[in-house]
């Protein structure tokens, strides 16, 4: 039974298109975070919620919208897609606290805008 | 800016030795240190970790060192193993930061039997 589901897994798609990416997490936790991991492979940090309210907000364009309607989901929705969007998306969740910094990482979705 | 580095994109080990892998940071605040590692089509998944208040943890075949005044920390594998060879990524935090990582860009390590 996976722990921190992501749906899609690969979404392609054209630049100007709307799209989102769903995930969800079974371990109880109160925190959950998306992070972009791009061409050079790094992987950063783009927004955190706690118990559905937003706590971290990185520097990250205004067409990028999380949403989460329960602390066992978080979405990402993406409107307006450029070509610099293509990356791989990961979705983890954490405790809070101070087991805040073990997270557990969903399997990703690659987004590929043509 | 990248506050965590990680130098060696790729490090190729035999079977049954040790493997090293180094990370180096330059934000003095952070206070914890991480090491994830990935396997193709997987996300990562958390290794082992360290406290700024101490220098060396250790977990089965993984040890991770932490030199906080040259800021740097390394993960050693031994004895190394096939199943090993993945991407390590080095990450840090500051407690205060809410669950905020900072990752490296990741080192390949690939171990031949």
């Amino acid at each position: 039974d996976t722990a921190v589901s992501q749906t899609p897994k690969y979404l392609v798609t054209q630049m100007g298109n709307d799209k989102s990416i769903k995930c969800e997490q079974n371990l109880g936790h109160d925190t959950m975070y998306w992070y972009k991991q791009d061409s050079k492979k790094f992987l950063k940090i783009m927004f955190s919620y706690n118990n559905k309210e937003l706590i971290i907000n990185e520097t990250v364009p205004n067409r990028f919208s999380p949403k989460s309607p329960d602390k066992a989901h978080l979405n990402l929705h993406i409107n307006s897609l450029e070509l610099g969007d293509s990356a791989v998306y990961f979705c983890a969740s954490s405790q809070g606290g101070d087991f805040a910094h073990i997270q557990y990482f969903g399997a990703g979705t690659r987004l590929s805008v043509l | 800016d990248q506050q965590v580095k990680q130098n060696s994109p790729s490090l190729s080990v035999q079977e049954g030795r040790i493997s090293i892998l180094n990370c180096d940071y330059t934000n003095s605040m952070f206070d914890y240190f991480l090491w994830y590692k990935k396997y193709p089509a997987e996300g990562p998944t958390f290794l082992i970790s360290i406290s700024s208040i101490k220098d060396k943890n250790e977990d089965g075949r993984f040890t991770v060192f932490l030199n906080k005044s040259a800021k740097h920390l390394s993960l050693h594998i031994v004895p190394s193993q096939p199943g090993d060879s993945a991407v390590y990524f080095c990450a840090a935090s500051s407690h205060n930061q809410g669950g905020k990582l900072i990752f490296g860009q990741g080192t390949e390590l690939s171990v031949k039997p």
